[in-house]
């Protein structure tokens, strides 16, 4: 596609359950980063892949959030056991070089997950 | 640990006057520099960059900022602000190599 594309654009569900975030990148970029984003706050990292690989998880807030890129190209970003304080907006970004500071990344839409 | 200040979480200005948001860094190396802009119900994009060449960095829609290095800053201005510049801006940090770290975002308001 011609940009970063996100589904669902929002998602509601309820504390405790499972929820999957897709996210599609530019065709040929090589890098993906996931970020969350609170009201009023600018994006927090997360997770940055390169290729296939998780080359920086460090910003994961704890073991019930996950992701997965397994074919280099589309992510899914996983969280289980959902707590009302997961509630964000997570948006996914591409570039297309990677671990590149000044290559620019490309941001999807975003998908606001609600937890009630 | 680097850092990122955006002093007002809300600028208002009239059309037709200066825009002036501003955004201090704290960075143990030399840094760059990003501001994005994210207008609603839109994705963030890339408004200029700062990767160590000119200080005086042009960007789109006729925004530009100067990287400060004395004074640790790099604010965005644009010399007449328009109805269309309305949207929420981030400037964001980041040492070579390694991911961004942003700033919590400056509402631009835009008077008629």
């Amino acid at each position: 596609g011609a940009g970063v594309s996100q589904t669902p654009s929002n998602k509601v569900t309820e504390k405790g359950k499972y929820v999957e975030l897709r996210c599609d990148p530019i065709s040929g970029h090589t890098a993906l980063y996931w970020y969350r984003q609170s009201l009023g706050q600018g994006p927090e990292f997360l997770i940055y892949f390169q290729g296939t690989g998780a080359a920086d998880d460090s910003g994961l807030p704890n073991d019930r959030f996950f992701a997965v890129r397994p074919e280099g190209s589309v992510s899914t970003l996983k969280i289980q056991r959902t707590e009302r304080g997961d509630s964000a907006v997570y948006l996914c970004a591409s570039s297309s070089n990677g671990a590149g500071a000044y290559n620019e990344q490309f941001f999807g839409p975003g998908t606001r997950l609600t937890v009630l | 640990a680097q850092s990122v200040t955006q002093l007002g979480s809300h600028v208002s200005v009239s059309e037709g006057a200066l825009v002036l948001l501003r955004c201090n860094y704290s960075s143990s190396v030399p840094p760059y520099l990003f501001w994005y802009v994210q207008y609603p119900n839109q994705g963030l994009q890339l408004l200029l960059k700062y990767t160590s060449a000119a200080t005086l960095v042009k960007g789109i829609n006729g925004f530009e900022a100067e990287f400060k290095k004395s004074e640790t800053s790099f604010h965005l201005t644009k010399p007449s602000a328009h109805m269309s510049d309305a949207a929420e801006y981030f400037c964001a940090v980041s040492e070579p190599n390694y991911q961004l770290i942003w700033g919590a975002g400056t509402k631009l308001i835009i008077k008629p």
